[in-house]
């Protein structure tokens, strides 16, 4: 069965700490997507991871991606009450079907 | 403004009367899909369209059905709804080139008695 796992599911952090979202896959895919979800609102792209060792920064985060472990990342920097919000990573399924799979999402609370 | 729009926004109906979902987009995208999104699944994909005439199913297709007669426009049609089929659901839309990260509607908020 093809999954995309996001761990944690839930997570509260205080204002000014780094910590790191993980999302696992079970598919062989190239390419990764991380987009964000603000309460009651729609999702807008973060980033697009395309190959293997890939590493995108905007802002306080930074995602990047390993293939080889299907695991990419997350790292929210110094976090501060903005980025509170959830965050879903997406994989595209190879071959060219861009049937996609998203995780269950990670929904973050950041504390001031 | 380039968008990706969804009508309607919210829409509570009884169990069998066919309803239709419309998205439309201004970017030219050749790809479009349809996502319900649930708590505690995350999004899942109903049905993926790459160009017009081109439709395939996604993760849940049952009891849904598409159409993409223009490239601008993609309706999600539900013949005979039931309250299972009760979620949010959003229209999304990308190019097809290698870096397709997609751009989401608002969503809709349908409910089914």
């Amino acid at each position: 069965e093809l999954k995309v796992e996001q761990n944690p599911l839930f997570l509260s952090m205080q204002e000014g700490k780094n910590y790191t979202i993980y999302c696992n896959y079970s598919t062989t895919s190239d390419r990764l997507y991380w987009y964000r979800q603000d309460p009651g609102k729609s999702l807008e792209s973060l980033f697009v991871l395309l190959s293997n060792g890939a590493v995108k920064q905007e802002g306080r985060l930074m995602a990047s991606l390993d293939t080889k472990a299907r695991l990419s990342t997350l790292h929210i920097t110094a976090a501060v009450h903005d980025l509170s919000a959830t965050y879903f990573c997406a994989v595209d399924i190879t071959s060219g079907t861009y049937k996609y799979i998203f995780g269950t999402g990670t929904r973050l609370k950041v504390l001031a | 403004e380039a968008q990706v729009t969804q009508n309607p926004r919210y829409l509570i109906t009884v169990t069998g009367k066919k309803l239709t979902v419309t998205c439309s987009q201004n970017m030219n995208h050749e790809y479009m899909s349809w996502y319900r999104q649930d708590p505690g699944l995350g999004l899942r994909q109903i049905y993926y369209s790459m160009n017009v005439e081109v439709t395939d199913k996604g993760d849940v297709p049952e009891g849904y059905k598409v159409s993409r007669k223009e490239k601008r426009n993609f309706p999600l049609i539900l013949e005979s709804p039931s309250p299972n089929q009760t979620s949010l659901y959003f229209c999304a839309s990308s190019r097809t080139s290698h870096y397709n990260e997609q751009f989401f509607g608002p969503g809709t908020r349908l409910t089914v008695l």
